[in-house]
């Protein structure tokens, strides 16, 4: 079975930019989460969707958003990009909920310049 | 609001050591979960915890669980080079079909 796959896995951008990044779950997998990992503040809950649903939160600005396709595929969105949100973005998906066991995808590193 | 409090958050050791890492909750909780992070890699799943008293093991780790302390720990037998990674521990906060995460423990095991 394919794990977790992430695009891209490095990103450069400048300040004021915007950026998509996308996940494809393991098949069957209907529950994606995102996170942010940094040195700073260690890894942080973004959002899960489920059924294209978006059913938890975390505590993010509006400038993070996401969505989920029907086929659990999801991406998410960071609009007017800051210094600070330069981190490694980690998908994860699991079959029902992210209170399943969760895999990882690889990650996105997100430098903003 | 569900809080997971690792400690230590750092721990360089010896190898032929043994050691543990505690993990405490704030909250009831039904699973707790132990994950690895290799330097500059993805987070992998350890060990699930179910129950009262459930003992995982594999290798030189072993994950128990106590819910009525509200603790796990990973215990490390015999530290080897390889087990140098970064452990986390995540707890299920029943009603919001999430994961607490803690911070992490950075283990450093020197040859």
């Amino acid at each position: 079975k394919a794990g977790v796959t992430q695009t891209p896995r490095y990103l450069i951008k400048t300040r004021g930019q915007q950026v998509t990044l996308s996940c494809s779950p393991i098949s069957g997998h209907r529950s994606v989460s995102w996170y942010q990992q940094t040195p700073g503040q260690g890894l942080q809950f973004l959002f899960e969707y489920f059924s294209e649903t978006q059913r938890n939160k975390g505590n993010f600005p509006g400038r993070f958003s996401g969505r989920q396709f029907s086929n659990s595929r999801s991406e998410m969105n960071v609009s007017t990009l800051e210094l600070g949100d330069s981190a490694l973005y980690l998908c994860a998906s699991s079959l029902a909920t992210s209170a399943d066991t969760q895999y990882f995808g690889p990650g996105t590193r997100l430098t903003v310049l | 609001e569900l809080k997971v409090e690792q400690n230590p958050l750092f721990l360089s050791m010896q190898e032929g050591k043994n050691y543990t890492i505690y993990c405490n909750y704030s909250t009831t909780s039904d699973r707790l979960y132990w994950y690895r992070q290799d330097p500059g890699k993805s987070l992998e799943s350890l060990f699930v915890l179910l129950s009262n008293g459930a003992v995982k093991q594999e290798g030189r780790l072993m994950a128990s669980l106590d819910t009525k302390a509200r603790l796990s720990t990973l215990h490390i037998t015999a530290a080897v080079h390889d087990l140098s990674a970064t452990y986390f521990c995540a707890v299920d906060e029943d009603s919001n079909y999430q994961l607490i995460w803690g911070a992490g423990t950075k283990l450093i095991i020197k040859p």
